[in-house]
């Protein structure tokens, strides 16, 4: 059964620091990765998806990495931002499996 | 279109009434989610439909009906719910063919059962 754990819970930093977000995933046949940001009461927006064939994909100031072998995800997080404030979850999805199994998320907060 | 739309945002509820959620996605995509998030927890399944057919469901009590009467449309009949069934519903597609895709989620369905 796969099983994935975030940490931080929680991680406050001040602005314009570069920051890691790390997951970690129990069963290493992985199909894919998803990393999602969510607003307080908002639905989950997706920022990332790694496939199994990936080592790592980018989008502006983030940058995810997947390594199968060791079951570690990390969001890379440039130059933070207020804005950047959310939680962010971590979920997988493992061959054969039709179901997303996330983390229990990291609370960001960037302090102006 | 991109987007996964539900309807309503809030619905206030109160325990003998039958209300449903909707959940709508011009993707193309086969494989549509209903998932139950409470406060600071993350998104937990209840229901699965692959090409129309309800494929996993997660124990979920039944009061809680799911119907997919299309391959862009889903919804979530509810029924004699309980105050602890207060949370957000989020619905989510995936397409099923062609290289490998994420999970598209829609704003989801704060509902609150008086």
């Amino acid at each position: 059964k796969q099983e994935v754990t975030q940490i931080p819970a929680a991680l406050s930093v001040p602005e314009g620091e570069n920051l890691v977000l790390n997951c970690s995933f129990t069963d290493s046949a992985i199909y894919n990765l998803q990393w999602f940001r969510q607003d307080p009461g908002k639905g989950l927006t997706s920022l990332l998806l790694i496939q199994s064939s990936q080592r790592e994909q980018t989008s502006g100031r983030l940058n995810a990495s997947l390594d199968k072998s060791s079951g570690r995800s990390t969001l890379y997080i440039a130059a933070s931002q207020p804005g950047d404030s959310a939680t962010y979850l971590c979920a997988a999805i493992t061959q054969g499996a039709q179901k997303l199994v996330f983390g229990q998320g990291t609370r960001l907060t960037i302090n102006p | 279109d991109t987007e996964v739309t539900q309807t309503p945002k809030h619905l206030v509820m109160g325990m003998t009434n039958k209300k449903s959620l909707k959940c709508e996605q011009h993707m193309g995509h086969r494989a549509m989610y209903w998932y139950k998030q409470k406060a600071k927890k993350p998104p937990e399944l209840m229901f699965v439909y692959s090409y129309e057919k309800l494929s996993i469901n997660e124990s979920v009590p039944s009061r809680f009906s799911p119907e997919c009467p299309n391959s862009s449309l889903l919804n979530l009949h509810l029924h004699a719910l309980q105050p602890e069934d207060s949370a957000l519903y989020l619905c989510a597609s995936r397409t099923t063919t062609g290289p490998p895709s994420g999970y598209t989620f829609g704003s989801g369905t704060r509902l609150t059962v008086v």
